[in-house]
C-alpha cells in the first residue's frame, strides 16, 4: 500500500497568513493527488484534485502544487472559515490511501 | 444537487453483523464508481472499499477483506455495504461517497457504527 505523510498534523496561524500543507508519498504517484477539507463535525469535501486542480466553487485561496512523490497545499490568505482538518489522498493505486491530516487553526 | 444519505448504522456486539445503505439522488448513478470511506472517532480517513460503475470491480482496503462486501443497485440508485464478523477497530463513521477511481467529490453524512459488548 502507499503511505502518505502529511506534516505538520497541527499548526495555528493568524487570519491573512499563508498556510503551506506538505505530504509525501511512499512512491511516485505521478499528480494523482487530492486534498480534502474537513470542518468539525461535517464530512469531508474536495478542494484540489489531480495535484492543482481547483474543484469546481472553491475559493481560489486554495492551491495545491507537486508531483511524484513531493506535493504542497496553500491557503494563501487564512480566513476564519478555513478552520478544518485537511488531508490528502492519493489515487494511483488501490487501497486508496489519506494522509493523517493536518488541523489548522487560527492563532 | 448531489444527495447522499446513509442508513443501518448502529451499536453491534463484537462478531455481528451490519448492512449499510446509500441512497443516492440528483445525478446518474450508474456513470459514478461509488465507495465507503470510514473515520474512527478522533481518528483520520480510511477507504474501506470502492466499486465500479457497474459492479464488475470491487477493492477492499486489507484489514476488511473477507469481512466486508461492497454491492450496488443502479436501478435503486443504492449503494450497500454488508459488514460481517465486527471488532472494535471497525467502529467508526462510515461514508458513502461519490468517486474512487479517482476522487471523492461528494459525500453523505455519515452512519456510525459502534462495535461493543
Amino acid at each position: 500500500d502507499i503511505q502518505m505523510t502529511q506534516s505538520p498534523s497541527s499548526l495555528s496561524a493568524s487570519v491573512g497568513d499563508r498556510v503551506t500543507i506538505t505530504c509525501q508519498a511512499s512512491q511516485d504517484i505521478r499528480n494523482c493527488l487530492n486534498w480534502y477539507q474537513q470542518q468539525p463535525g461535517k464530512a469531508p469535501k474536495l478542494l484540489i484534485y489531480d495535484a492543482s486542480d481547483l474543484q469546481t466553487g472553491v475559493p481560489s485561496r486554495f492551491s495545491g502544487s507537486g508531483s511524484g512523490t513531493h506535493f504542497s497545499f496553500t491557503i494563501s490568505s487564512l480566513q476564519s472559515e478555513d478552520i478544518a482538518t485537511y488531508y490528502c489522498q492519493q489515487c494511483h493505486n488501490y487501497p486508496l490511501t489519506f494522509g493523517g491530516g493536518t488541523k489548522v487553526d487560527i492563532k | 444537487e448531489v444527495y447522499l444519505v446513509e442508513s443501518g448504522g448502529g451499536l453491534v456486539q463484537p462478531g455481528g453483523s451490519l448492512r449499510l445503505s446509500c441512497a443516492a439522488s440528483g445525478f446518474t448513478f450508474s456513470d459514478y464508481w461509488m465507495s465507503w470511506v470510514r473515520q474512527a472517532p478522533g481518528k483520520g480517513l480510511e477507504c474501506v472499499a470502492n466499486i465500479n460503475r457497474d459492479g464488475s470491480e470491487k477493492y477492499y482496503v486489507d484489514s476488511v477483506k473477507g469481512r466486508f462486501t461492497i454491492s450496488r443497485d443502479n436501478a435503486k440508485n443504492s449503494l450497500s455495504l454488508q459488514v460481517n464478523s465486527l471488532r472494535a477497530e471497525d467502529t467508526a463513521l462510515y461514508y458513502c461517497a461519490r468517486g474512487g477511481y479517482r476522487r471523492f467529490d461528494s459525500w453523505g453524512q455519515g452512519a456510525l457504527v459502534t462495535v461493543s459488548s
